[in-house]
């Protein structure tokens, strides 16, 4: 079946600094990646839509210059948390569309802990 | 972003008995649901889906219920196993969406005791 790989699967990183995730579709195309972010014990919220070879679809209320989303080709999405600070600790998620499935085939990557410390 | 962010809601149940939950949601234009299974620091899994031409449909020891009159999304797991303790989400994809985004519903959390 279809197979999302989403690097690293943790990370701890300083104020300041910028964190890099990547989420890539392993034996698929996907056009369209999403990114969601996850507060603990709280829903996956929508950040943004990716799509291959254009500028990412930001959901209201999520900063694009904070949040920076790439989709180079149509396996790979990565998104960059520039200057992270504390309240962008969090669990983030991508999704990735299966293009060929018959049904929607949205398939989610396994997270990504992100601690800023 | 669009989804509730509220505390998630908890169901216990005993190892053998039957399981229901229950999802609201919100877009009426909405043409396609999904029920999805997350374990504690993992993605979201695939269980069942349903279209909005549907009011029922069953998998193995799972069958998802959609009423469209009150806009309600049921999951019903049969026999339930410790191995379903998870947080269990509802998802629905609107027809008004351009990139078929979806979205999240609050959440239940499924705890099974032996």
């Amino acid at each position: 079946g279809a197979v999302v790989s989403q690097h690293p699967s943790w990370v701890i990183c300083k104020s300041g600094t910028s964190v890099k995730i990547e989420c890539r579709s392993l034996d698929f195309q996907a056009t369209t990646m999403f990114w969601y972010r996850q507060f603990p014990k709280q829903s996956l919220m929508l950040m943004a839509t990716s799509n291959e070879g254009s500028k990412a679809t930001y959901e209201q209320g999520v900063e694009k210059d904070k949040f920076l989303i790439n989709h180079a080709s149509l396996t790979l999405s990565t998104l960059t948390v520039t200057s992270a600070h504390p309240e962008d600790s969090s669990f983030y998620i991508c999704s990735a569309r299966d293009l060929l499935s018959i049904v929607y085939g949205y398939t989610f990557g396994s997270g990504t802990r992100l601690t800023v410390v | 972003g669009e989804s509730v962010g509220l505390h998630l809601p908890t169901l216990s149940v005993q190892e053998g008995d039957n399981s229901i939950i229950n999802c609201a949601y919100s877009n009426s234009a909405s043409d396609y649901f999904i029920w999805y299974k997350q374990e504690s620091g993992k993605g979201p899994q695939f269980i069942i889906d349903i279209r909005s031409n549907m009011d029922k449909r069953q998998g193995q020891r799972v069958t998802v219920l959609l009423n469209k009159t009150v806009k309600h999304l049921s999951l019903q797991i049969a026999a339930t196993q410790p191995g379903d303790s998870a947080v269990y989400f509802c998802a629905e994809i609107p027809l008004n969406t351009g990139f078929q985004k979806l979205v999240f519903g609050t959440g239940t959390r499924l705890l099974v005791s032996p």
